[in-house]
């Protein structure tokens, strides 16, 4: 079945940077893009990015252009999110997103990992 | 930057009914049968239950059921349990958003 595995909780300070993983498996890894997507506390599901873990093209919410990277491994069948310049508005749960094959919604996620920016 | 209204909460007895409203623009709900929703429950991935409007994944109960009018979509929980007891999130396809933009959630209570 369809698995996507995030990594654990982190705790950053302001400017600081973080990185969440997301393991795949259960499908091919490459066919599928991959979502971003958070949850900070009192708001809604915001939209991030997504990435095509075939050829590695990117495209960023205009909110987050400048300070979010999403690479892959595709030997381990893993999606990266890095967020940079990290203020306590970032704190949020992110998680990952496959989206499904014609590209009209997201359809399996990752159980969420939570950051905490804290001085 | 949660760009789709939706009310904060509804709730319902079991038994009863409750629809949930979702609301965007022409450059997304109004323009795209690409709306979807999603489950949510603390501590847990969210699950979609509706996609393409109207369309249920398998395994989800045909007690959800989507709809769409103009730049407004719907999601009705029929027959409502206990188990309903979750935060409904709707989505679109946006041209604006680059790819998806979501709803700030409906906290469903099953009184």
């Amino acid at each position: 079945q369809v698995q996507l595995v995030q990594s654990g909780a982190e705790v950053k300070k302001p400017g600081a940077s973080v990185r969440v993983s997301c393991k795949t498996s259960g499908y091919t890894f490459t066919n599928f893009d991959i979502n971003w997507v958070r949850l900070a506390p009192g708001q809604g599901l915001v939209w991030m990015g997504w990435m095509n873990p075939n050829s590695g093209q990117t495209g960023s919410a205009l909110g987050f252009q400048g300070r979010l990277t999403m690479t892959r491994d595709t030997s381990k069948s893993t999606a990266y999110m890095d967020l940079e310049s990290l203020t306590s508005d970032d704190t949020a749960v992110y998680f990952c997103a496959r989206g499904d094959y014609s590209g009209s919604h997201p359809d399996y996620w990752g159980q969420g990992t939570l950051v905490t920016v804290s001085s | 930057q949660s760009a789709l209204t939706q009310p904060r909460s509804v709730s319902g007895s079991p038994g009863q009914a409750v629809t949930i409203s979702c609301t965007g623009t022409n450059s997304d709900i109004g323009g795209y049968n690409y709306v979807s929703w999603f489950q949510h429950r603390p501590g847990k991935a969210p699950q979609l239950i509706i996609y393409d409007v109207n369309k249920r994944p398998l395994g989800v109960p045909d007690r959800f059921s989507g709809s769409k009018s103009g730049n407004t979509a719907s999601l009705t929980i029929s027959g409502l349990q206990p188990d309903d007891e979750a935060v409904y999130y709707c989505c679109s396809y946006s041209v604006t958003y680059i790819r998806y933009v979501f709803g700030i959630g409906t906290e469903v209570a099953v009184l």
